[in-house]
């Protein structure tokens, strides 16, 4: 069954820190990954997607994917309380026209 | 972003009522849609793709003569919740997938509360 998952617990990290996120995926053949952002009783929201190997950069988020490894993270530098949420990693499998959501993975920034 | 709105954003209603909730794309046309459904502190389930034109595909355990939708233009998906029970209560989220830029993203709509009494 291909799988997305996001192992790390809750990750508390102090204001101005870096905030580093990782997921990985079952699929070979995936193309497009996603990270969204949920904060507690509102839907996700798109922060950042990456379709090559390599950084992407978008304001004080990186996202960061390696396809031979199977793995997509993201590093949140400069972190703020605003950050404070949960962070759900996405992947469109590979002949799916739906997304893959892993568990989750909730960032609590620390002022 | 595109952005994706969805109607009534909260509603409480009676068991056996029916319920009825809209998914639109504002500045996209969506070909497909997705419906989701959340419990609180619980990961998002998919429930059902939603295809322009066509019948949905439903989710292994879902109920499509419970959860009725309709995609009926490339902008609108409605999904009806039919004789609402207790458990149906939920925080109920669409999306809708923009193919534009090469990519094949979705936006999430803002989720409607469900409350069923």
């Amino acid at each position: 069954q291909k799988e997305v998952e996001q192992n790390s617990g809750p990750l508390s990290v102090p204001e101005g820190a870096i905030a580093s996120l990782n997921c990985t995926y079952s699929d070979r053949g995936s193309q497009s990954f996603f990270w969204y952002r949920q904060y507690s009783g509102k839907s996700p929201e798109l922060i950042m997607s990456i379709y090559s190997n390599g950084d992407k950069e978008d304001g004080r988020f990186t996202a960061q994917l390696n396809k031979a490894s199977q793995y997509v993270s993201l590093l949140i530098r400069d972190s703020q309380p605003s950050d404070s949420a949960t962070y759900l990693c996405a992947v469109n499998f590979y002949g799916n026209n739906r997304l893959a959501f892993g568990k989750g993975n909730q960032v609590v920034v620390i002022p | 972003g595109a952005v994706v709105s969805q109607h009534p954003s909260r509603v409480i209603c009676k068991s056996g009522t029916s319920v009825k909730i809209e998914c639109r794309s504002l500045d996209f046309q969506a070909t497909t849609m997705f419906w989701y459904r959340q419990f609180p502190k619980q990961s998002l389930m998919l429930m059902a793709t939603s295809n322009e034109g066509s019948k949905a595909t439903y989710e292994q355990g879902v109920e499509k003569d419970k959860f009725l939708i309709n995609h009926a233009s490339l902008t609108l998906s409605t999904l009806t919740v039919t004789s609402a029970h207790p458990e149906d209560s939920s925080f109920y989220i669409c999306s809708a997938r923009d193919r534009g830029g090469g990519g094949e993203t979705q936006y999430f709509g803002p989720g409607t509360r469900l409350l069923v009494l």
